[in-house]
């Protein structure tokens, strides 16, 4: 079954103290990303990876860190978390074109007291 | 870089009529033009797409439009559903950048 997981999928912590939402998916994609979803803004890419050891900014990087060191899984990583990256946060992955698809994992719920 | 604006923000319709999103975009060099649509509390799922070298698209009761000389793009929904009552998205590029939603609401 074609899956985008992350983990965890509610975590509440506070500030400064690093943490990593892992995402991880079992199709052999190239594509992944992160975005983060806060009302009235909709969806924003953070970071995204074009394939192993290949990753860029997207609109909203300040404040994370990510690394893909192999193809099933994409990281996310605040050094140092604040109040402003309270958010619910999804991955996804894709095929590249013509026969491209693209799913999303579960979400992650993140609450930076 | 590329800016999408979508509206109408919020639709509502009655069961069975029709529903129109549109979007506009700035970049004229973004080729993908995905749609997704997200139920409460659920992930996004995409939905359909197309391509800059396409005008049109259908998949059953959803289809999408193109005008890349204008720089705009819409979804249209016939025989709506309750179930397909959620907030969709469009964006613009093969590096997604997002419209900020229209939450439709379709009463039986």
């Amino acid at each position: 079954e074609a899956q985008v997981t992350q983990n965890p999928r509610y975590l509440i912590t506070v500030t400064g103290k690093k943490l990593t939402v892992t995402c991880s998916q079992n199709m052999n994609h190239e594509y992944m990303s992160w975005y983060r979803q806060d009302p009235g803004l909709g969806l924003r890419q953070i970071y995204y990876s074009m394939n192993v050891e290949v990753t860029d900014k997207g609109d909203v990087p300040e404040g994370y860190k990510v690394s893909r060191k192999e193809k099933r899984n994409f990281p996310l990583i605040l050094e140092s978390p604040s109040p402003n990256q309270t958010s619910l946060y999804f991955c996804d992955s894709s095929s590249g074109s013509p026969h491209n698809e693209q799913f999303f994992g579960p979400g992650t719920r993140l609450t930076v007291l | 870089g590329e800016n999408v604006e979508q509206h109408p923000s919020t639709l509502s319709v009655q069961e069975g009529d029709s529903a129109v999103i549109k979007c506009t975009y700035s970049d004229s060099a973004s080729n993908y033009f995905p749609w997704y649509k997200q139920e409460l509390g659920k992930r996004p799922q995409l939905i359909i797409d197309i391509r800059s070298n396409v005008g049109e698209k259908k998949d059953q009761r959803i289809a999408v439009t193109l005008n890349k000389t204008a720089k705009h793009f819409s979804l249209h929904i016939t025989e709506t559903q309750p179930e397909d009552s959620a907030v969709y998205f469009c964006a613009a590029s093969r590096i997604p950048t997002f419209g900020r939603g229209t939450s439709l609401i379709v009463h039986p």
